[in-house]
């Protein structure tokens, strides 16, 4: 069972650039959301999707955006990269965002390095 | 503000057994988290609490006290695959998740 997958796995990009990470879930889950990891931080929600055609700003929305036109997909842009983008990036997925046993599953993450 | 807090880093001995905690204040509460997180790789759930007392899976366990804000992970007969960071998450009133920075764990042999 594939789960999240996410692409790409690393990429190193140019100040200025623009960039999808891409993120595709096969198990049928309503929610999705974008995190970013930090060191020494915790995860930050960049952005979410409460189920396909919604999308919500999470705590870090800024310089980046959201679409969810289907279930199973939920690419995340960065329209003009900056260094402070430089992160490591989790796509992850839950059964629903409102019920509270409902644990998320995470993609193996993308490795972003902002120039 | 809401908050989470764990130790940054622990270490334990293969075999013994260690109790990582994590501390909380949120906007209202529906569940906590234990996930777990290996070096380059992505966090995989270990443990979901929302009533106080103790929930026991294998050789991981996690308790709650609500009245608290007070949360542990309780790792038994530690072995050298346990070697990685432990992330506690806290659902709020609006169902959003609060996460910690994550305990780093190194086990000795």
């Amino acid at each position: 069972t594939a789960g999240i997958t996410q692409a790409p796995t690393s990429q190193i990009l140019a100040a200025g650039r623009s960039m999808t990470l891409r993120c595709t879930q096969d198990m049928r889950h309503n929610a999705m959301y974008w995190y970013r990891q930090d060191l020494g931080l915790g995860l930050r929600l960049i952005h979410y999707s409460n189920t396909a055609g919604t999308t919500g700003k999470g705590e870090v929305p800024d310089g980046y955006s959201v679409s969810r036109a289907n279930t199973d997909d939920f690419p995340l842009t960065l329209a003009s990269a900056v260094p402070s983008q430089t992160s490591v990036y989790f796509c992850a997925s839950s059964d629903s965002m409102g019920s509270g046993n409902s644990p998320l599953h995470f993609g193996n993450g993308t490795r972003l390095t902002v120039t | 503000g809401q908050n989470i807090d764990q130790p940054t880093e622990m270490t334990a001995t293969e075999g013994a057994i260690v109790q990582i905690n994590c501390t909380y204040q949120t906007s209202g509460f529906n569940g906590l988290f234990w996930y777990q997180q290996h070096a380059g790789e992505a966090p995989t759930f270990l443990s979901y609490n929302v009533l106080d007392g103790l929930e026991e899976k294998g050789r991981f366990s996690s308790f709650l006290s609500r009245s608290k804000g007070y949360s542990y992970l309780l790792l038994k007969e530690l072995q050298m695959k346990d070697s990685a960071s432990y992330l506690c998450a806290v659902r709020d009133s609006n169902y959003q998740l609060i996460w910690g920075a994550g305990t780093k764990l190194i086990i000795k042999p």
